[in-house]
């Protein structure tokens, strides 16, 4: 059975640096073609793909947030770790993580999400 | 970046009906497109990808078609439990973009 979970403050302070943990199961980042990923919502429902990393390492941003991402794999804990800084207001929003593979670039599975606010 | 249209924005229908909603992307994805069905509260989950393959477990009357920049999801006889906002992923190139979304009623 694969499961996903988010951890992570629910309230930053405008400006601070965000970190957030995806602790999973059910399936190794070590593998061949396996990633994880995280996709934010906004309170205004819109899906946005942040940012990926895979199985071989490979990392990718969006390029909108890159200059403000720092994605990490602890694969012997297996955990994904996304790291935004000089977070602002329109930061808030629900972060899922999801587990995808390079061969087919879906999210077939995903965490129940953890909302962040971002307000002084 | 891959832009990704849904329409409609909403839609209300009854039960047993045939509902269609639709997704165009600004330049071609070939059948790089999954599909996403979200409830109130939940995750989104994954339907469909690539265009037309439907995941396991997911119900036969969902389907998918498309190919190039124009695709389509089918529910051939909705169902009460299909309310829900619907959203596509083009999943060609990154960065990975996804629809709007499209909320599903149930009248």
């Amino acid at each position: 059975q694969i499961t996903l979970k988010e951890s992570g403050p629910t309230l930053v302070r405008p400006t601070q640096t965000l970190t957030l943990t995806c602790t999973f199961s059910g399936f190794s980042l070590s593998t061949y073609d396996v990633g994880v990923g995280w996709i934010r919502q906004s309170p205004r429902k819109a899906l946005e793909w942040v940012a990926l990393i895979y199985w071989d390492d490979d990392k990718r941003y969006s390029p909108s947030l890159r200059t403000r991402l720092s994605i990490t794999k602890d694969t012997s804990k297996s955990q994904v770790i996304l790291t935004m800084s000089n977070m602002e207001p329109v930061d808030t929003g629900t972060y899922y993580c999801a587990r995808s593979q390079y061969s087919i670039s879906d999210f077939d599975y995903w965490g129940q999400g953890t909302l962040v606010t971002v307000s002084s | 970046d891959i832009q990704m249209t849904q329409s409609p924005s909403s839609v209300s229908a009854s039960v047993g009906d045939r509902v269609t909603i639709t997704c165009r992307a600004s330049q071609g994805i070939s059948a790089w497109l999954a599909w996403y069905q979200q409830k109130p509260g939940k995750a989104p989950n994954l339907l469909i990808h690539p265009a037309s393959s439907s995941q396991s477990g997911v119900p036969s009357r969902f389907s998918g078609s498309g190919s190039g920049t124009d695709f389509t999801l089918t529910i051939s006889s909705l169902q009460p439990e299909d309310a829900a906002t619907y959203y596509c992923q083009q999943a060609k190139s990154f960065p990975y973009t996804f629809g709007q979304g499209t909320k599903l009623e149930i009248k």
